[in-house]
């Protein structure tokens, strides 16, 4: 298997444009979760879903970050506007559905907005 | 609300050294602990996974230990070597969430 696979791997842009980030998750996993890392706060959980369903969108900070999972091959992290405190690494993990399974990452999209 | 804690945040040993790593967290209530080693630049490498009925695990030098009463976990790795250099992250699953450590990060020296 190929893994978590995400695009863009890395994005640069200037405040006020919209980012699209993408995932598609190892096949056969049912469970998909968006992280973001920065220094100063870590890896924080922002939104998971099971089969396809958002389940905990808690940790998204704002309503100008969205995210969606039209299928169970691909995921989207959006953010509109985007601000220069949005830049971090933002990562994507999927794992099979039921708790006990291991946590596969993909290799990330670092953001940078200036 | 689950909290997971690494200390120390930065560790430098010489090599051929075994060391520890630690990770506490507040909340018993888990599913299992997973310790992830992180390159810099790069995504999350899963190491070893404790499921919450077991005590350990061990995968050639590494061995995770898991005390679900006292909220602890310990990451053992033997003979450590330059390439052993990274920042290791422990995450513990309760509910369907996953909840991250910031991590130790790792330096051996040669």
């Amino acid at each position: 298997d190929a893994g978590v696979i995400q695009s863009p791997r890395h994005e640069v842009t200037e405040m006020g444009q919209e980012v699209t980030l993408r995932c598609k998750p190892i096949s056969g996993h049912n469970s998909l979760f968006w992280y973001r890392q920065t220094m100063m706060r870590g890896l924080e959980l922002l939104i998971y879903f099971n089969n396809n369903v958002p389940i905990d969108d808690s940790g998204m900070p704002e309503d100008r970050f969205s995210a969606k999972m039209p299928n169970a091959s691909f995921s989207t992290l959006k953010i509109q506007p985007s601000e220069p405190r949005d830049s971090a690494v933002y990562f994507c993990a999927s794992r099979p559905t039921g708790g006990t399974g291991e946590l596969f990452f993909g290799e990330g999209s670092r953001l940078t907005v200036l | 609300k689950q909290e997971v804690t690494q200390i120390p945040a930065a560790l430098s040993v010489p090599e051929g050294e075994n060391l520890v790593l630690n990770c506490s967290f507040t909340d018993s209530a888990i599913y299992n602990l997973q310790w992830f080693r992180q390159d810099p630049g790069k995504g999350l490498t899963s190491l070893l996974l404790i499921q919450s009925s077991q005590r350990e695990q061990t995968s050639g030098r590494l061995n995770a230990s898991l005390d679900k009463s006292s909220g602890r976990s310990t990451l053992y790795i033997a003979a450590s070597q330059p390439g052993d250099s990274a920042t290791y992250l422990c995450a513990v699953t309760e509910d369907d969430k996953i909840i991250f450590g910031k991590g130790t990060r790792l330096h051996i020296l040669p």
